[in-house]
């Protein structure tokens, strides 16, 4: 049961062009929502999050937007650069994000970014 | 920077063994997680643990697993008597307000033969 889908296993960009990585869920629950990096050998890193009272959330490069109706969300990444090479993970959980519980986050199976020179 | 540590890096262990996984958690951090992820699977939730008692667990985390604290600064993995299903890579992670935002350890890749 696959509540949280990366249905693109793997995605090539040019360097400097933007990435899209797109991220699916089923559970209506779900009411906050992160993007994890992960290099090989290394454990996941926190990139950046949205709350499900949002549908943008913005830093730096990175961009995430949530469509809660079509329970979609994508996280873009502009200009794509050679260190962002790695596997993005999209996570969900029906904690929120007002602290106080520590609700373990579904993960989705990951998409290998590649950034071409 | 604070890091969470985990130890071993990688353990080899015959079926049916006990295994420990330790981690030393970021220190001003309350929340603390086990994840794991089977090769070539996704990241999977294990436990959560809050005021030294588990706050909540999966389907996964079933009377063979514990974990624990017994120190203030450790953080501890037991699988008591290991099947090679459990073979995978166990991801400790910590939060300072649970909010999901979570920093990971490198993992400890455990392979049961």
């Amino acid at each position: 049961d696959q509540q949280v889908k990366q249905n693109s296993p793997s995605l090539s960009v040019q360097e400097g062009r933007i990435s899209i990585l797109n991220c699916d869920y089923t559970n209506s629950m779900f009411d906050y929502f992160l993007w994890y990096k992960k290099y090989p050998a290394e454990g996941p890193t926190f990139l950046i999050s949205i709350s499900s009272i949002k549908d943008k959330n913005e830093d730096g490069r990175f961009t995430v937007f949530l469509n809660k109706s079509a329970k979609h969300l994508s996280l873009h990444i502009v200009p794509s650069q050679p260190g962002d090479s790695a596997v993005y993970f999209c996570a969900a959980s029906e904690g929120g994000d007002s602290g106080g519980g520590a609700d373990g986050l579904t993960f989705g199976k990951g998409t290998h970014l590649i950034i071409q020179p | 920077e604070p890091e969470v540590t985990q130890t071993p890096s990688h353990q080899v262990t015959q079926m049916g063994q006990e295994v420990i996984l330790r981690c030393v958690p970021i220190s001003n951090h309350l929340y603390f997680y086990w994840y794991r992820q089977i090769l070539g699977q996704k990241v999977e939730f294990l436990v959560s643990f809050y005021n030294n008692e588990i706050s909540e667990k999966s389907e996964i985390f079933d009377d063979q697993f514990s974990v624990e604290r017994p120190d203030g600064s450790n953080f501890t993995l037991k699988i008591r008597s290991t099947k090679l299903e459990d073979s995978a890579m166990y991801f400790c992670a910590s939060s300072e307000e649970g909010t999901g935002e979570l920093f990971f350890g490198e993992g400890s890749r455990l392979t049961v033969l």
